[in-house]
């Protein structure tokens, strides 16, 4: 079975904290893909990263990082010294198998505090 | 680039109408999905299309759900008749395939609200 674990529901910070958003999954596919979405208060879903099953390799644009790590199977999301606009729900996905379904987490919501 | 166009923004309509969303997928993209959101159940597939054809219907919740892809740039979700229990809002993505595998990530329309009073 494929599954996605997002087991903080809301996070609370105050600006420039650092805040880790953590995922979780679980395939038996050797070859799948991991992604991260933001939706913003105003709705719209924003395609944040993507990322393959062989490419462990962490990732860090601007203020976020990614640290991929298959021995735990997590894919956890960090966001350095934050923002009040980082505030929203961030979702984290995965695609494995021959299909173009995405298995969604149940997203966390983060809000930051001025 | 224009992204996913989606079609109303907000819609309020009355139980039993027919309502019809429509979805302009980014050109070049060849896959296309439609998710509904809600407080309750989070973001669901509904069903998603490769070239033009529907792949997995598995996630429409019943007959009164119903969608087509007549070409490469248009797609249409149709409720009919609708219930207050259909509001929620329906997204619409699209997204391209990786050169020898799947996996692209998907680009997201604004949603279209509905409320079905």
């Amino acid at each position: 079975a494929q599954k996605v674990t997002q087991a903080q529901t809301e996070i609370s910070v105050v600006e420039k904290e650092d805040v880790t958003l953590d995922c979780v999954y679980e395939t038996r596919d050797t070859t799948y893909y991991l992604f991260w979405y933001k939706q913003p208060p105003s709705g719209e879903l924003v395609f944040l990263i993507r990322r393959n099953s062989f490419d462990e390799q962490n990732e860090i644009s601007g203020r976020y990082s990614w640290n991929f790590q298959k021995s735990t199977s997590s894919f956890n999301f960090t966001i350095t010294a934050s923002q009040v606009v980082d505030s929203a729900v961030y979702f984290c996905a995965l695609n494995a198998g021959n299909n173009r379904k995405l298995i969604w987490g149940l997203g966390t919501s983060l809000a930051v505090n001025p | 680039d224009a992204g996913v166009i989606q079609s109303p923004r907000h819609e309020v309509t009355e139980m039993g109408q027919e309502v019809t969303l429509r979805c302009k997928p980014i050109s070049g993209h060849n896959s296309l999905f439609w998710y509904r959101q809600t407080m309750m159940r989070g973001l669901e597939l509904l069903i998603y299309f490769n070239n033009n054809v529907p792949i997995d219907d598995s996630g429409m919740p019943e007959d009164r759900f119903s969608a087509k892809m007549p070409n490469a740039s248009f797609s249409t979700l149709k409720i009919q008749p609708s219930e207050p229990r259909d509001s929620a809002v329906y997204f619409c993505a699209s997204s391209s395939r990786l050169a020898g595998g799947e996996g692209n990530e998907q680009f997201f329309g604004p949603g279209t609200r509905l409320t079905v009073l």
